[in-house]
């Protein structure tokens, strides 16, 4: 498809364990964002990525969260020693610039469960 | 500090009324407002937007307007329709990033 792509859609790891989440952004999108949705709660920015830009990380809860993006295309948000607080819907999103008036396309969301 | 507030969590309308979503913001240096809607297990898609400069985008039942003064938005959706209910998210960009409101749950019953 020529939407944004998340894999996997759900992952449920124990508590301490490592785990990757994979963003395939829309082709020839620049920028690229992740965000995360906790139960009942908005979405909370995470990093951004633009180009060859050093990426946005104000938004990284902490230092157990990273995220890199090869190639200006695919993109891995991993999160390390994982924590029941750590559950929640996280979403890629891209755009094809992020300085203008473009809107952000989301992909469907990986849905983490930390037991 | 949420720079983006939706301050209703719910709201619930007839069919064939309108639907009046409400956000607030704090920083007047945000330039572009995006709704987005949300529908259960699907990632969010976009709306509607408005430019800083302007004060309504309409487009179709979907009327964006901004009061910058006020620092307020508002998405009206008239008629609504059982199939706009949804969780819906006003979204601000600051800079190069979107910053966005915890959400409004729209249900429109018949």
């Amino acid at each position: 498809g020529a939407g944004v792509s998340q894999s996997p859609s759900n992952k449920v790891t124990e508590k301490g364990k490592d785990v990757e989440l994979r963003c395939d952004p829309i082709s020839g999108h620049t920028a690229l964002y992740w965000y995360r949705q906790s139960l009942g709660q908005g979405l909370e920015f995470l990093i951004y990525f633009q180009g060859n830009s050093a990426p946005d990380k104000s938004g990284l809860p902490s230092d157990r969260f990273s995220a890199e993006r090869t190639g200006g295309s695919v993109s891995t948000l991993t999160i390390q020693r994982t924590q029941q607080e750590d559950s929640a819907v996280y979403l890629c999103a891209s755009s094809s610039q992020g300085r203008s008036d473009t809107e952000a396309f989301f992909g469907q969301g990986t849905r983490l469960t930390v037991v | 500090d949420q720079q983006v507030k939706q301050n209703s969590p719910s709201l619930s309308v007839q069919e064939g009324r309108i639907s009046i979503l409400n956000c607030d913001y704090t920083n007047s240096m945000f330039d572009y407002f995006l709704w987005y809607k949300k529908y259960p297990a699907e990632g969010p898609t976009f709306l509607i937007s408005i430019s800083s400069i302007k004060d309504k985008n309409e487009d179709g039942r979907f009327t964006v307007f901004l009061n910058k003064s006020a620092k307020h938005l508002s998405l009206h959706i008239v008629p609504s329709q059982p199939g706009d209910s949804a969780v819906y998210f006003c979204a601000a960009r600051d800079t190069d990033k979107l910053i966005f409101g915890t959400g409004t749950r729209l249900q429109v019953f018949p």
